[in-house]
């Protein structure tokens, strides 16, 4: 079975320009969740979705939102990037939101901002 | 205070050393407990999974949860150069479908020849 897949692996944006994300959850996983890794602050938690609603959301700006469609495919979008944005974007999936299924992450989108 | 606590290492350890990773945690509603390894430049890899208080084991691997005490250990049996890398406690509270994955900040592990 297939691993989560997330495309592109590496992106150079420039400050101020926006950015989308995509993932692919493994096969017959409908849950979806955004993190988001810096050396200083570790994983931090930035949305999960479950049926294209968004079930759960951390402590980020506004400028980062996110989406599910229906054959549980997720984008994350980062709008006006800073230079604090660059970061390794992850995403995991798993069959179900909460806390009684496992999560798989995926390789991760390395986002540099410029 | 971060509510989970992860010493960040670097940890170096002779080939075949048994390994002993540990993170501690404030917020008691805590109830799924994992640990992930990652290697430099990829995503996390899941390598145990465990619910509420016990012990697990799985191949060289046993992860310990002890709530009383809010503290999680992983240990690592005849530890190989290929186990060198960062070792993550996650950990989320059982509320239903708004429960949130938190993470220790990750210890490095290096196993040497």
């Amino acid at each position: 079975k297939a691993g989560v897949t997330q495309t592109p692996r590496y992106l150079i944006k420039t400050r101020g320009q926006q950015v989308t994300l995509s993932c692919s959850p493994i096969s017959g996983h409908r849950s979806v969740s955004w993190y988001q890794q810096t050396p200083g602050q570790g994983l931090q938690f930035l949305f999960e979705y479950f049926s294209e609603t968004q079930r759960n959301k951390g402590n980020f700006p506004g400028r980062f939102s996110g989406r599910q469609f229906s054959n549980s495919r997720s984008e994350m979008n980062v709008s006006t990037l800073e230079l604090g944005d660059s970061a390794l974007y992850l995403c995991a999936s798993s069959l179900g939101p909460g806390g009684a299924y496992e999560q798989y992450f995926g390789p991760g989108t390395r986002l540099t901002v410029t | 205070q971060k509510e989970v606590e992860q010493d960040p290492g670097p940890l170096s350890v002779p080939e075949g050393a048994i390994v002993s990773l540990n993170c501690t945690y404030s917020n008691s509603a805590f109830q799924y407990f994992m640990w992930y390894r990652q290697y430099s430049r990829k995503g996390p890899e899941l390598l145990m999974y465990t619910y509420s208080s016990g012990n697990k084991e799985d191949g060289r691997f046993t992860a310990q949860v002890d709530k009383s005490s809010k503290y999680i250990s992983l240990f690592i049996r005849d530890s190989q150069p290929s186990d060198s890398a960062t070792y993550l406690c996650a950990m989320r509270p059982n509320t239903g479908t708004a429960s949130k994955l938190t993470f220790g900040t990750g210890t490095r592990l290096q196993v040497t020849l």
